[in-house]
């Protein structure tokens, strides 16, 4: 599949351990925030969503603590497995706005080592 | 399945040559968008729609035009094809805007123009 992970972020975990990825936010205004998932090859999946009225959301393996003071997201996923080897990306919105848009981060990319 | 489809998922043509890539999705969402993805930028808004007939420009609309005519399709299409314009197409959709629910992205178009 294709490569997007060039000139990005890196982090490398073993199996098993938890990974924190981190993702500063641009606008102050934004108060939607979502995680998403890019397997090589693949479009982005959704994995975590969290509003701005709340500081932390917990899905199945995955935790978003969002810190609004300093403007950071991060997502922490526990047990890391090998099919967590992928590019993860925040994206940022203003839900109640009239600017319809979603605007992304740059990415990291997430190497699982077994 | 619910799926976002786009056509075709790789495609090299000269410049100058219109092309049209296609992206239809089957789950009646009403939001549909699409981005580009490029190595060290992640992914950027091109255009978007909140519903049919309504289209609205994202962060790089230069070189690109959209229709929405159909609730299902959202064809994006370069008049004049440019090298930079060279890069990893995503088309995404979601029930509503996506500050409120999860959205759907397609498997990806590859262009290369040159």
């Amino acid at each position: 599949g294709e490569s997007v992970g060039l000139h990005l972020p890196t982090l490398s975990v073993q199996e098993g351990d938890n990974s924190i990825i981190n993702c500063a936010y641009s606008n102050s205004a934004s108060d939607y925030f979502i995680w998403y998932k890019q397997e090589s090859g693949k479009g982005p999946q959704f994995i975590i969503d969290i509003r701005s009225n709340m500081d932390k959301r917990q899905g199945q393996r995955v935790t978003v603590l969002l810190n609004k003071t300093v403007k950071h997201l991060s997502l922490q996923i526990a047990a890391t497995q090998p099919g967590d080897s992928a590019v993860y990306f925040c994206a940022e919105t203003i839900s109640g706005g009239s600017n319809y848009k979603l605007t992304f981060g740059k990415g990291t990319l997430l190497t699982v080592n077994p | 399945e619910a799926q976002v489809t786009q056509n075709p998922r790789y495609l090299i043509t000269v410049t100058g040559k219109k092309l049209t890539v296609t992206c239809s999705q089957n789950m009646n969402h009403e939001y549909m968008s699409w981005y580009r993805q490029d190595p060290g930028l992640g992914l950027r808004q091109i255009y978007y729609s909140m519903n049919v007939e309504v289209t609205d420009k994202g962060d790089v609309p230069e070189g690109y035009k959209v229709s929405r005519k159909e609730k299902r399709n959202f064809p994006l299409i370069l008049e004049s094809p440019s090298p930079n314009q060279t890069s990893l197409y995503f088309c995404a959709s979601s029930f509503t805007f996506p500050g409120n629910t999860e959205a759907f992205f397609g498997q990806g178009t590859r262009l290369t123009v040159v």
